[in-house]
């Protein structure tokens, strides 16, 4: 299973709105609503802050969106602040229990 | 306040063997299902593995099924996976996580590194 496919990099001013994209297949993000967004910063473990495509974990600011069309989901980042700068990575269920993450986005607040 | 950490890892040469563990506290263990995930230097996530929540079922990535096994202890708390037949490409962070709904891992623990060198 390959990884899915999201751009290495994502750049935003304070304040703006970033979309980082993860693209899969019709047999894993376009098949599942098992669609998770998680966060990572440096030396930190990961951090989930959507699942089932749009559902914001507990906590989580409402300054993050997920949303999903065919085999690409999407996770917004809105008033982009400096604590959001980490990587980010998507995931998604495979089938036959078996799961797959991104490739992972670096988001850089300039 | 959830937790796991994780404890056994180390160095080991290709071909070694290691069991790593996953210590859970502050939710109950026994109704959720549990996975590893594991992260090598500098790069991405990959997951790994699967254990049902009553430990009767277990699913693996292709690049470990065969050589790791899942298992748990749920009068423990505990989570367990077992290294066997290491290769140089094992060398990662290993991640255990709860499963919160469908591969949603809700909780991770700090990590363990594994390092396979000769």
């Amino acid at each position: 299973q390959s990884a899915l496919t999201q751009p290495a990099s994502v750049s935003g001013s304070p304040g703006q709105s970033i979309s980082i994209s993860c693209t899969g297949t019709s047999s894993d993000v376009g098949a599942y609503i098992s669609v998770s967004w998680y966060q990572q910063h440096p030396g930190k473990a990961p951090k989930l802050i959507i699942y089932d495509v749009s559902a914001r974990s507990s906590g989580v600011s409402n300054r993050f969106s997920g949303s999903k069309s065919g085999n690409t989901a999407s996770l917004t980042i809105s008033g982009l602040q400096a604590e959001d700068e980490a990587d980010y990575y998507c995931s998604s269920y495979t089938g036959r229990s078996s799961f797959v993450f991104g490739s992972g986005t670096k988001v850089t607040v300039l | 306040e959830a937790l796991l950490v994780e404890s056994g890892g180390g160095v080991i040469q290709p071909g070694g063997s290691l069991r790593l563990s996953c210590a859970a506290s502050g939710f109950t263990f026994h109704a959720y299902d549990m996975h590893w995930v594991r992260q090598a230097p500098g790069k991405g996530l990959e997951w790994i593995c699967l254990i049902s929540r009553d430990g009767d079922k277990s699913y693996y990535a292709d690049s470990v099924r065969g050589r790791f096994t899942i298992s748990r202890d749920n009068s423990k708390d505990s989570l367990f996976l077992e290294m066997k037949s290491l290769r140089n490409e094992d060398t990662a962070l290993y991640y255990c996580a709860k499963d919160l709904v469908a591969g949603a891992f809700d909780v991770w623990g700090h990590g363990t590194g594994v390092s396979v060198s000769a």
